[in-house]
């Protein structure tokens, strides 16, 4: 069975620090996605980044950066000089892939993290 | 381009009662997915389609809830009958399954059963 691990409920920092959101995930398959998504408080899920089990590449996205690491099992996201915008819960997720085909998301329980000034 | 469309953004309803909600997917997506948000059980996976045929059920709580998809364009998820515990919000995603995997969700229906 799948299961992702965010050990963080809550984060609190001010404006300017960076944070970052730890993500654990267990699988036995060797191919599978790994995926972050921003949940503001309007409450839309919105996709910020996909990641397949066989590219270990760190990712830089502007203020965004994620660090994948199989060894340890382990997809975070890290957020430079925060703004309040970044005020949201962070969803980790990672998603079986069967004869190359999408499958369901299983999804961590999330971090709030709370920016303020 | 429009992104996956819900509707009712919001519904309250007695228990008892029939819901349905509906869903939109983005276009050339062919891979449909139903989940709900509780406080509870956080995210979890209800339906999910792939090209129109219903492809895992095991996350439908029970007999009260079924979803359909009769066309590329068109799903819904019906209560029958709703009870209080069935409050929650309910997310419609689509992907376009090969190559991309990312699920792109709606803006979800807030349901209220009292």
């Amino acid at each position: 069975a799948q299961k992702v691990t965010q050990a963080q409920t809550e984060i609190s920092v001010v404006e300017k620090e960076d944070v970052t959101l730890d993500c654990v995930y267990e699988t036995r398959d060797t191919t599978y996605y790994l995926f972050w998504y921003k949940q503001p408080p309007s409450g839309e899920l919105v996709f910020l980044i996909r990641r397949n089990s066989f590219d270990e590449q760190n990712e830089i996205s502007g203020r965004y950066s994620w660090n994948f690491q199989k060894s340890t099992s382990s997809f975070n996201f890290t957020i430079t000089a925060s703004q309040v915008v970044d005020s949201a819960v962070y969803f980790c997720a990672l998603s079986e892939v069967r004869t190359g085909t999408a499958s369901k998301l299983t999804f961590g329980t999330g971090t709030r993290l709370q920016v303020t000034l | 381009d429009a992104g996956v469309i819900q509707s009712p953004r919001h519904e309250v309803t007695e228990m008892g009662q029939e819901v349905t909600l509906r869903c939109k997917p983005i276009s050339g997506h062919d891979y449909l997915f139903w989940y709900r948000q509780t406080m509870m059980r956080g995210l979890e996976l209800l339906i999910y389609f792939n090209n129109n045929v219903p492809i895992d059920d095991s996350g439908m709580p029970e007999d009260r809830f079924s979803a359909k998809m009769p066309n590329a364009s068109f799903s819904t998820l019906k209560i029958q009958p709703s009870e209080p515990r069935d409050s929650a919000v309910y997310f419609c995603a689509s992907s376009p399954g090969t190559t991309t995997y990312e699920q792109y969700f709606g803006p979800g229906t807030r349901l209220t059963v009292t």
